[in-house]
């Protein structure tokens, strides 16, 4: 089955460490995304990639970093910079680049929380 | 700049009942997408319907359907026939450039029995 594998679904961080949440898909899509979910809230862009070796940041980039190595992954870390990095974090993922009317399919979700 | 706005936290609805969402928006594109999405207790998001701004007709998806009024710049989700397995939260979101999407807050449904 296509889809979105987003892993861990649990991720603990201590104070000052970098962690890095893993997004792979076996849709084929060209572009792929981050988003940020804080209790109650909707969904903030953190960055978005629209083909290998590219990415640009989105609305809440600050402390957070990515990669674009390969068509199917797209790995966000969240660095020491950070400070209030507990949240739920979703991975998306579409074809189409640059056109508006192409939905997004997601993965499950990784919860992070600091010890 | 993109702005959506869900005015609803929570909504109830009564199993086999039909319920609105509402959903209003604001943007200087002349082209743009609306779309929703349920996202139930387990975290992932599902997409439901997609409206574009020139599309002619409002959009169905079997018990999902947007009333779109384009100059009221609304974009409202109905849900026919409730079932209980709707209880979730849902969002309204627009498509903005490099088709990135612009969500609202959400709205929590539960449906009573």
């Amino acid at each position: 089955d296509g889809g979105i594998t987003q892993s861990p679904k649990y991720l603990f961080r201590k104070e000052g460490q970098n962690v890095t949440l893993s997004c792979e898909q076996n849709l084929n899509h060209d572009a792929m995304y981050w988003y940020r979910q804080d209790p109650g809230q909707g969904l903030r862009l953190i960055y978005y990639s629209q083909i290998v070796n590219d990415f640009q940041k989105g609305d809440i980039a600050e402390g957070y970093s990515v990669s674009r190595e390969k068509k199917e992954s797209f790995p966000l870390t969240v660095t020491s910079a950070q400070k209030n990095p507990t949240a739920f974090y979703l991975c998306a993922s579409s074809t189409r680049k640059g056109v508006s009317n192409q939905p997004q399919h997601f993965g499950d979700g990784t919860r992070l929380s600091i010890l | 700049a993109q702005k959506i706005t869900q005015t609803q936290p929570g909504m109830f609805v009564q199993e086999k009942e039909a319920v609105t969402l509402d959903c209003t928006y604001d943007t200087s594109d002349p082209s743009y997408g609306l779309f929703w999405y349920k996202q139930p207790s387990s975290g992932e998001m599902i997409f439901l319907i997609y409206q574009g701004s020139y599309d002619q007709q409002n959009a169905t998806e079997g018990r999902y359907s947007l009333n779109f009024q384009k100059a009221r710049k609304s974009a409202n989700l109905v849900i026919s026939a409730s079932q209980l397995g709707d209880s979730a939260m849902y969002f309204c979101a627009m498509g903005r450039g490099a088709n990135n999407l612009f969500f609202g807050t959400g709205t929590r449904l539960t449906v009573i029995p």
